[in-house]
């Protein structure tokens, strides 16, 4: 397996605009978390998905912020619309049957909103 | 409020030193994890600690999870330069709303040749 596979890697936008962040969780993982990273806030947990069901959005900071999962290979993050103070590393992760177990993360998507 | 308590936030020390790292909380966990970040990259996890009082070793890294299982450190013996990078520590709590994988700030380690 290709591991956990986010795009893009990186996304310059500016104020304003629609931005789609977008995750495949290794095959057969149950659970896929959202997190955001800055030097600031640390990494946060923004929503996490078990089996395509939201289990708990509370870590989203405001109603721009959505997340969906239409079908075990793929979740999107969308931010509408952005502004500066949501540029940050933007990571997905799966995990396989039970939070006790290992944690894989994507790369990350460096946002930048201008 | 940040849940996990990680310290020092950085870190610099010269090749074949010795350190240590904590995390720490007030609340229990049923569990705690250790990651590794590069820059660039996702966290790596390095350990899961299950047991109040575990003491688990991974080469050079040496990690115990508190008798309470509210805290936790990482101690590394004669630091290399591969050790540089972030480490955090992550937990899921016990009781009343079990959020999962809960992660700290972080100490960002330098380790110079």
């Amino acid at each position: 397996d290709a591991g956990v596979i986010q795009s893009p890697r990186h996304e310059v936008t500016e104020m304003g605009q629609e931005v789609t962040l977008r995750c495949k969780p290794i095959s057969g993982h149950d659970y896929l978390f959202w997190y955001r990273q800055t030097m600031m806030r640390g990494l946060e947990l923004l929503i996490y998905f078990n089996n395509n069901v939201p289990i708990d959005d509370s870590g989203m900071p405001e109603d721009r912020f959505s997340a969906k999962m239409p079908n075990a290979s793929f979740s999107t993050l969308k931010i509408q619309p952005s502004e500066p103070r949501d540029s940050a590393v933007y990571f997905c992760a799966s995990i396989l049957g039970s939070v006790l177990t290992e944690a894989f993360f994507g790369q990350g998507t460096r946002l930048t909103v201008v | 409020t940040q849940l996990l308590e990680q310290s020092p936030q950085f870190l610099s020390i010269q090749e074949g030193e010795n350190l240590t790292v904590y995390c720490n909380s007030s609340s229990v966990f049923s569990s705690l994890q250790w990651y590794r970040q590069e820059p660039g990259e996702g966290p790596v996890l390095l350990v899961t600690v299950v047991t109040g009082g575990e003491v688990k070793k991974l080469k050079r890294l040496t990690f115990q999870f508190g008798d309470a299982r509210k805290d936790s450190s990482l101690h590394i013996t004669a630091a290399q330069p591969g050790d540089t990078g972030l480490y955090l520590c992550a937990g899921d709590i016990v009781a009343g709303g079990n959020t999962p994988l809960v992660f700290g700030k972080g100490t960002r380690l330098s380790v110079i040749a």
